[in-house]
């Protein structure tokens, strides 16, 4: 079983429509990372979130450490936010090793 | 804006082989990592370096493995005598504090193909 786990695994959706991706893990973390990585392959970080949530442009990031679960938002979609979406999570006890989820991938639609 | 620089961007190599991937972490980073991502699959995590040494490796981070961090500025992974499961892309990654209270800039990568 992953300790991390996305969904949707893909998900297709209208300009600007809102976005929701899923990710949950089942360790004790002290903190998760959402990354966007792009049709080329190469990696941005989003957000680094150990508890409650962030607010970047039209992005937004929540963790609920209790439930073990994060959400990434994504308000008024655009086309130029296709890409695969990855959480990665760091365990508990000042670990380095971010373990990464297998990503959802999203297309935006013109 | 500081940028992590990656090199080569793509390199074929020979089975058995060694391959050195290059990076160049931002510079007044103190944490660097490297990971790998086999094609159609998750990236995974090989190793974490601080203070001139390796502070956590994963499984994957065997003897064939090795980072060196030679100068002030380079930080590099080394693999000794590669295997067609190595192939993959890899990707270097800083970061200021540790990815437990940081940020982490990743390099666009290096793909590596091993016939």
């Amino acid at each position: 079983k992953n300790e991390v786990e996305q969904s949707p695994q893909n998900l297709t959706a209208q300009e600007g429509e809102f976005i929701t991706i899923n990710c949950s893990y089942s360790v004790g973390i002290s903190a998760l990372h959402w990354l966007q990585q792009h049709p080329g392959g190469g990696i941005v970080s989003l957000f680094m979130l150990s508890s409650g949530k962030k607010k970047h442009g039209r992005l937004i990031a929540t963790i609920n450490i209790q439930e073990k679960h994060s959400s990434l938002h994504i308000t008024a979609s655009h086309p130029r936010d296709s890409a695969v979406y990855i959480c990665a999570v760091l365990t508990q006890g000042g670990s380095e090793k971010l373990v990464f989820g297998k990503g959802t991938k999203l297309t935006v639609n013109p | 804006e500081p940028e992590v620089t990656q090199t080569p961007s793509h390199q074929v190599t020979q089975m058995g082989q060694e391959v050195i991937l290059r990076c160049v972490p931002i510079s007044n980073h103190l944490y660097f990592y490297w990971y790998r991502q086999i094609l159609g699959q998750k990236v995974e995590f090989l190793v974490s370096f601080y203070n001139n040494e390796i502070s956590e490796k994963s499984e994957i981070f065997d003897d064939q493995f090795s980072v060196e961090r030679p100068d002030g500025s380079n930080f590099t992974l080394k693999i000794r005598s590669t295997k067609l499961e190595d192939s993959a892309m890899y990707f270097c990654a800083s970061s200021r504090d540790s990815a437990n209270t940081g940020e982490l800039f990743f390099g666009e990568g290096s793909r590596l193909t091993v016939l």
